[in-house]
């Protein structure tokens, strides 16, 4: 069966204290591994997409890697509007979804 | 034009209603989508249009109806609803094909009483 586990489920920053987000999977053929920034009572905005081990991504603050078994976020020297929920998705080549984590929430303060 | 926009934002009705959630895209995407999400909850997959024909249906209850009319549009008809069906209502559009990523519209917001 698919799955997508996500940790930790709440992460507490100070402005500037960089660190990572763990996103690890279980899926039948991976089509695409996502990232999303979601706000609250907001849609997911999407971040990053991924496909093969070895892969990685940034934008801003903001980095992803992918390895056959995880991908991680990490963000650099995070500011108070950086936080929000982040959620890993992947998509499945033989169920054709897109499943997700339960998400990290991320408070930066200030 | 590379949003999603869904309509109402939010959406009060009885368990006796009979109302609608509309979603629009016009960046050519054929597949698109609904997600439910609860609070503090990750989206759950509900249904998915893949060139205005219905392909994935996640077991959802029948007072749940979606309609794709064409291909920039996505409705959700909704019916005797359940206050447990209270939550974020999620329209989402891709391109057909391997991994491509979804564009989620802003969603929504859904209370039975």
């Amino acid at each position: 069966e698919d799955q997508v586990t996500q940790s930790p489920e709440a992460l507490r920053l100070q402005e500037g204290e960089s660190s990572s987000l763990n996103c690890s999977y279980t899926v039948s053929g991976l089509r695409g591994l996502f990232w999303y920034r979601q706000d609250p009572g907001k849609g997911p905005e999407f971040l990053f997409t991924l496909y093969s081990a070895g892969e990685e991504k940034e934008k801003e603050r903001l980095k992803a890697t992918l390895t056959k078994k995880e991908s991680f976020l990490h963000i650099t020297a995070p500011k108070p509007e950086d936080s929000a929920t982040y959620l890993c998705a992947v998509l499945s080549s033989n169920t054709g979804k897109l499943i997700f984590g339960q998400g990290t929430t991320l408070q930066v303060k200030p | 034009d590379t949003e999603v926009t869904q309509t109402p934002k939010h959406l009060v009705m009885g368990m006796t209603n009979k109302k609608s959630l509309k979603c629009e895209q016009h960046m050519g995407h054929r597949a698109m989508y609904w997600y439910k999400q609860k609070a503090k909850k990750p989206p759950e997959l509900m249904f998915v249009y893949s060139y205005e024909k219905l392909s994935i249906n996640e077991s959802v209850p029948s007072r749940f109806s979606p309609e794709c009319p064409n291909s920039s549009l996505l409705n959700l008809h909704l019916h005797a609803l359940q206050p447990e069906d209270s939550a974020l209502y999620l329209c989402a559009s891709s391109q057909v094909g391997s991994g491509y990523g979804y564009t989620f519209g802003s969603g929504t917001r859904l209370t039975v009483v």
